[in-house]
């Protein structure tokens, strides 16, 4: 049972647009949310967060939309540049603890 | 960030051999690591939380006897994969708990490969 989706295994945005990368739960105990990028044969890097008690977050390009009624989160970068190319992980944290789980990924691509 | 290496980055063994990751706290102390392993276009996987001077807790269907975690000290713990076989074959990360809990610090990551 997947308890963080991320629906859109891949997304292609010409260079300047926005890219939108979305995420679901399902378990309504997690309280933090995180973004990774992640390249090829690398580990992941932390992007941006957000707190249950936010539904918005922005730094820089990036920012990240938490609706906790429809356990949906978006992560929006704007504009997009040809170096976000990259794997985004969601990941979710639950309040008993630092465990993260994690989405499977959306692979953004940013043509020049 | 913290900083976290992990050593080999990427290891061929022949079937039936054992194999050890190192992961590294670089920059400061680590009384929690998390291994994870991640297949080819698959997500990351949680195997298990080590807590230094502790037992590592593992995840359900992850071997414990397969898959020895040692974290000995606050930047050091390794992980390794005993008895190795093609199937185990993966990318495996590391990642330090961040002090605020919030966050947590992958490694590079170590690609094994097993013939």
């Amino acid at each position: 049972d997947q308890q963080v989706k991320q629906n859109s295994p891949s997304l292609s945005v010409q260079e300047g647009r926005i890219s939108i990368l979305n995420c679901d739960y399902t378990n309504s105990m997690f309280d933090y949310f995180l973004w990774y990028k992640k390249y090829p044969a690398e580990g992941p890097t932390f992007l941006i967060s957000i707190s249950s008690i936010k539904d918005k977050n922005e730094d820089g390009r990036f920012t990240v939309f938490l609706n906790k009624s429809a356990k949906h989160l978006s992560l929006h970068i704007v504009p997009s540049q040809p170096g976000d190319s990259a794997v985004y992980f969601c990941a979710a944290r639950g309040n008993a603890g630092n465990m993260l789980t994690f989405g499977g990924g959306t692979r953004l691509m940013v043509k020049p | 960030g913290a900083v976290v290496s992990q050593h080999p980055s990427w290891v061929i063994c022949k079937s039936g051999t054992s194999v050890k990751i190192e992961c590294r706290s670089l920059d400061f102390q680590a009384t929690t690591m998390f291994w994870y392993r991640q297949f080819p276009k698959q997500s990351l996987m949680l195997m298990a939380t080590s807590n230094e001077g502790s037992k590592a807790t593992y995840e359900q269907g992850v071997e414990k006897d397969k898959f020895l975690i040692n974290h000995a000290s606050l930047t050091l713990s390794t992980l390794t994969v005993t008895s190795a076989h093609p199937e185990d074959s993966s990318f495996y990360i590391c990642a330090q708990g961040g002090l605020s809990y919030n966050e947590q610090f992958f490694g590079p990551g170590t690609r094994l490969t097993v013939l």
